[in-house]
């Protein structure tokens, strides 16, 4: 079983939708990152969080250290916003391990 | 420049021959990552550098696999006698100082391609 697993592992939405991605660990983690991988491959670090909620414009990151979870909250989504998105967490010093992605297809 | 920067951004070559990958972290991180992403996979940890120092080698998948870093700045990644399984996209990633909760700044990556 894998430490990091995402759900779902491809998401279709229409524009506009209120989009979820989920994130469940195993293991004792210190931080958790979510990641956004465009089709050129390129990768951005979008959030990092130990606690609580954290919004960035239309996202929204939530974790729940007890119940070992995290959620990607997408508002009024856009085709703009298709890409794969990468749950890791970090264990120490900062190595991460990283989940199998949402492949995420926002059609206008 | 800003960000990190990797090259080549593409390699060919030969199974059996040596390649040399490079990283560029964003000037005073102190921490630099190596991850690969094989065709279809996630992604998966290698090796990571404090400074010049690598206490985590424990991602490296043989040892035809090798990185340096010096000055505390530029990174190699060296591979020898390349196998057709080693065909990945090979990402380098810095942060400030390597503590958790520093968030890790990629760079765009070299695709590697094992003929």
């Amino acid at each position: 079983k894998n430490e990091v697993e995402q759900s779902p592992q491809n998401l279709t939405a229409q524009e506009g939708e209120f989009i979820t991605i989920n994130c469940s660990y195993s293991v004792g983690i210190s931080a958790l990152h979510w990641l956004q991988q465009h089709p050129g491959g390129g990768i951005v670090s979008l959030f990092m969080l130990s606690s609580g909620k954290k919004k960035h414009g239309r996202l929204i990151a939530t974790i729940n250290i007890q119940e070992k979870h995290s959620s990607l909250h997408i508002t009024a989504s856009h085709p703009r916003d298709s890409a794969v998105y990468i749950c890791a967490v970090e264990r120490r010093a900062d190595k991460l391990i990283f989940g199998t992605g949402t492949r995420l297809q926002v059609f206008p | 420049g800003a960000g990190v920067s990797q090259s080549p951004s593409n390699k060919v070559t030969e199974k059996g021959k040596d390649v040399e990958l490079r990283c560029d972290p964003i000037s005073g991180h102190t921490a630099l990552y190596w991850y690969r992403q094989s065709l279809g996979q996630g992604l998966e940890f290698l090796i990571y550098f404090q400074g010049n120092s690598a206490p985590d080698k424990s991602g490296l998948p043989s040892d035809r696999f090798s990185a340096e870093r010096t000055g505390g700045s530029v990174s190699t990644l060296t591979i020898q006698r390349t196998q057709q399984e080693d065909s990945a996209v090979y990402l380098c990633a810095s942060s400030l100082t390597g503590w958790s909760n520093q968030p890790q700044h990629f760079g765009d990556g070299t695709r590697l391609s094992i003929l």
